[in-house]
């Protein structure tokens, strides 16, 4: 088993830039949910799913898209980059709401 | 909204010295859990804590949950250089889907 993976593992672009950070888990996870870290602020819950076709937002949606088509893929999708988005970017899955959480490598993203 | 406090945010010990960090909430919590990242790496889930009260215990980690569960403490005795990373507390309340992580407490052991 892989766990979760996420790609790719460094990202530059530019301001107003769009892109997407991709995330597949292959434990049949129901839960799966992007969080940022940031220096000092710990890390905080972008968007979640609790299973397919079903998301909502978490602490910090605003500038994030995201879609759970399948119940392994968990895309993040940033809209229009700005340099506030510059942190590392972790995706992570549960098998349940309650479970603990598996993380992914997380993603460096850098906006210039 | 629900907000995870986590004191202190950085402790540096000498080896051997024990350690502890502590974790509020502002909502009552269903259940609370505990990670560990390593520089350079990513949170891994160490406990999960559950009931009122509750005292669980990892060789020489031991993890409290506090009888009003809003509150959460780890505590390391002995530090070794293993034990170096942030530690990080998570919660969610009895509403939502939300796991709420506090802004973690970096420890440095120095030998």
């Amino acid at each position: 088993n892989a766990g979760v993976t996420q790609t790719p593992k460094f990202q530059v672009l530019k301001t107003g830039q769009s892109m997407t950070l991709q995330c597949a888990q292959d434990m049949n996870h129901e839960y799966m949910s992007w969080y940022r870290q940031d220096p000092g602020m710990g890390l905080r819950l972008i968007h979640y799913s609790v299973g397919a076709g079903i998301t909502d937002q978490g602490e910090v949606p605003n500038g994030y898209n995201v879609s759970r088509s399948t119940t392994e893929d968990f895309p993040l999708r940033l809209l229009s980059a700005a340099p506030s988005q510059t942190s590392v970017y972790f995706c992570a899955s549960g098998s349940r709401r309650n479970s603990p959480l598996h993380f992914g490598n997380g993603t460096r993203l850098t906006v210039t | 909204g629900q907000q995870v406090m986590q004191i202190p945010q950085y402790q540096h010990v000498q080896e051997g010295e024990d350690f502890t960090t502590y974790c509020n909430s502002s909502t009552t919590l269903s259940n609370i859990q505990w990670y560990k990242q390593r520089p350079g790496g990513h949170p891994v889930f160490l406990i999960q804590l559950v009931k009122s009260g509750e005292v669980k215990k990892q060789k020489r980690l031991t993890f409290q949950f506090g009888e009003a569960k809003k509150n959460s403490s780890l505590h390391i005795t002995a530090t070794q250089t293993t034990d170096v990373g942030t530690y990080f507390c998570a919660g969610k309340d009895n509403q939502g889907g939300k796991l709420i992580f506090g802004q973690g407490t970096e420890l440095s052991v120095k030998p």
